[in-house]
C-alpha cells in the first residue's frame, strides 16, 4: 500500500531553537494535513494544505505543500515547552477521497 | 466547545467480555472514521460510515463493529476483546457537501485496557 515517509523519527531540541520535520511520498497527493498528538489525546489539526505550492502559517508553524505534490514540510520557529509531543503528517493521495495515509511520527523532545 | 466526544476516556474489559465504545460528534459531518493506535504509532483505519455507509477495511478483523444509527452518533463494539485489542481507539470526523472533506477532526480517545 501507499506510505509516507517521515523524517526525523525524534528530535532532541533546546527550547528557543527552530524545528523542521518532512514527509515524502512516492505518489501524488491532493491534500497534506500535519497533526499532534499529545499523550494519552487524540491528533489535533494543526494545519491543512491543498495546492501545491501553498505556504500555511499557524501562529509558530509553518508548513508547505511541495510543488511535485510529493512533500510537505512542518517548520516550529522558538520552540516552547509545550511543543513536545509527537507530529504526524497526513496525505490523501489522488484516488481516495477519504482514506488518510499516515506517516510514522515525529517524536519532539525538549532538552532540559 | 467539545465536537467529537468520546466516551469513556478509559475502558477496562476482560478478555473475551464484549465492549462496546461510544462517539458523538456536534460538526454535522457526514463521514465519522474508527481508528486503532497502538503505542506511538500512526493512527489505522478500522472503518468509516458516509452517512449510513458502511465501509470496512480489508485487514480489520471480523472481532469489530461499528453501528451508526444517527448522523451524531458512532459505535464501535469489540465482540470479544483480546489482548492484542489493548490499544487506544480514535473517533473521526469530516465533512463535505460534495464528498468527503479531508479534514479529520479526531475525539480525544478511549484507552482500552484488556485484563
Amino acid at each position: 500500500g501507499q506510505q509516507l515517509n517521515q523524517s526525523p523519527q525524534s528530535m532532541f531540541i533546546q527550547e528557543g531553537e527552530d524545528v523542521s520535520m518532512n514527509c515524502t511520498s512516492s505518489s501524488i497527493f491532493n491534500t497534506w494535513l500535519w497533526y499532534k498528538q499529545d499523550p494519552g489525546e487524540g491528533p489535533v489539526l494543526l494545519i491543512a494544505l491543498y495546492k501545491a505550492g501553498e505556504l500555511t502559517s499557524n501562529g509558530r508553524l509553518t508548513a508547505q505543500f511541495g510543488i511535485t505534490r510529493k512533500d510537505s514540510f512542518l517548520n516550529i520557529s522558538a520552540s516552547i515547552p509545550s511543543d513536545v509531543g509527537i507530529y504526524f503528517c497526513a496525505g490523501l493521495p489522488m484516488d481516495s477521497n477519504y482514506q488518510l495515509i499516515w506517516g510514522a511520527g515525529t517524536k519532539l523532545i525538549i532538552k532540559p | 466547545d467539545a465536537m467529537v466526544i468520546q466516551n469513556p476516556r478509559y475502558q477496562v474489559t476482560q478478555f473475551g467480555k464484549p465492549v462496546t465504545l461510544s462517539c458523538s460528534q456536534t460538526l454535522n459531518h457526514n463521514v465519522m472514521y474508527w481508528y486503532q493506535q497502538k503505542s506511538s504509532q500512526a493512527p489505522k483505519l478500522l472503518f468509516h460510515y458516509y452517512d449510513k455507509d458502511f465501509n470496512n477495511e480489508a485487514d480489520t478483523p471480523d472481532n469489530f463493529q461499528s453501528r451508526r444509527p444517527n448522523t451524531s452518533f458512532c459505535f464501535l463494539d469489540i465482540r470479544s476483546p483480546g489482548l492484542g485489542d489493548a490499544a487506544m481507539y480514535l473517533c473521526a470526523t469530516s465533512g463535505g457537501t460534495s464528498g468527503p472533506n479531508t479534514e479529520a477532526f479526531f475525539g480525544q480517545g478511549t484507552r482500552l485496557t484488556v485484563v
